[in-house]
């Protein structure tokens, strides 16, 4: 079975500090590991994805995430939040059982405090 | 061309009117999605379309009811809905290959009243 564990359902920091948003996973296979942002009334858009070729994954809007296998973790940062950077962010997996089953995390909403 | 169109963005129906929720996507995309969301939760898959033929069915209530009529569309078809059907419902596509990103739709907020 696959899983998919975001810590933090709300995340909350000051605008210019940095972003942390903790996702771990469970997967008896290789995985395949995505962020998505989804702003209020919106569709899902792509941050970054890891597909294996890299462990440190640069993606949009200044954020990046490591895939540490020895911790099973691939969690999601940004130097510096913008005020813009409120959202949601969902953390999914996808493994070799096939593609069009993505697992989510349950979601980090994250809050920008001026 | 990146994007997926979905349409209405938004649609109140009544109990007993059926109504269609339509997405579009230009992108070379075999697999297309619909996903349900409810408020503070992550999306639910309910069908899976791989080459215009249904691959997956989540236990999806027969009121609800996917057409696939070529590679770039794809329609849900309302019927008899209930109030706790009220959601945003996506729309999303993705290359046939591991560990293509899918692609989503803005979504389809529905109230049924």
């Amino acid at each position: 079975a696959q899983s998919v564990t975001q810590l933090g359902s709300h995340v909350s920091v000051s605008e210019g500090a940095l972003v942390l948003l903790r996702c771990n996973y469970s997967s008896s296979v290789p995985p395949y590991l995505f962020w998505y942002v989804q702003y209020p009334n919106q569709g899902l858009q792509l941050l970054l994805k890891y597909t294996s070729a890299a462990t440190l994954v640069k993606g949009i809007n200044g954020f990046e995430a490591e895939f540490k296998k020895s911790e099973t973790s691939f969690h999601l940062t940004k130097p510096s939040a913008h005020m813009s950077d409120a959202a949601e962010y969902f953390c999914v997996l996808v493994s070799n059982f096939g593609n069009e089953k993505l697992t989510f995390g349950t979601g980090t909403r994250l809050t920008i405090i001026p | 061309d990146t994007e997926v169109t979905q349409t209405p963005k938004h649609l109140v129906m009544g109990m007993t009117n059926k109504k269609s929720l339509k997405c579009e996507q230009h992108m070379g995309h075999r697999a297309m999605y619909w996903y349900k969301q409810k408020a503070k939760k992550p999306p639910e898959l309910m069908f899976v379309y791989s080459y215009e033929k249904l691959s997956i069915n989540e236990s999806v209530p027969s009121r609800f009811s996917p057409e696939c009529p070529n590679s770039s569309l794809l329609n849900l078809h309302l019927h008899a809905l209930q109030p706790e059907d009220s959601a945003l419902y996506l729309c999303a596509s993705s290359f046939e290959q591991l560990g293509s990103e899918a692609f989503f739709g803005q979504g389809t907020r529905l109230t049924v009243v």
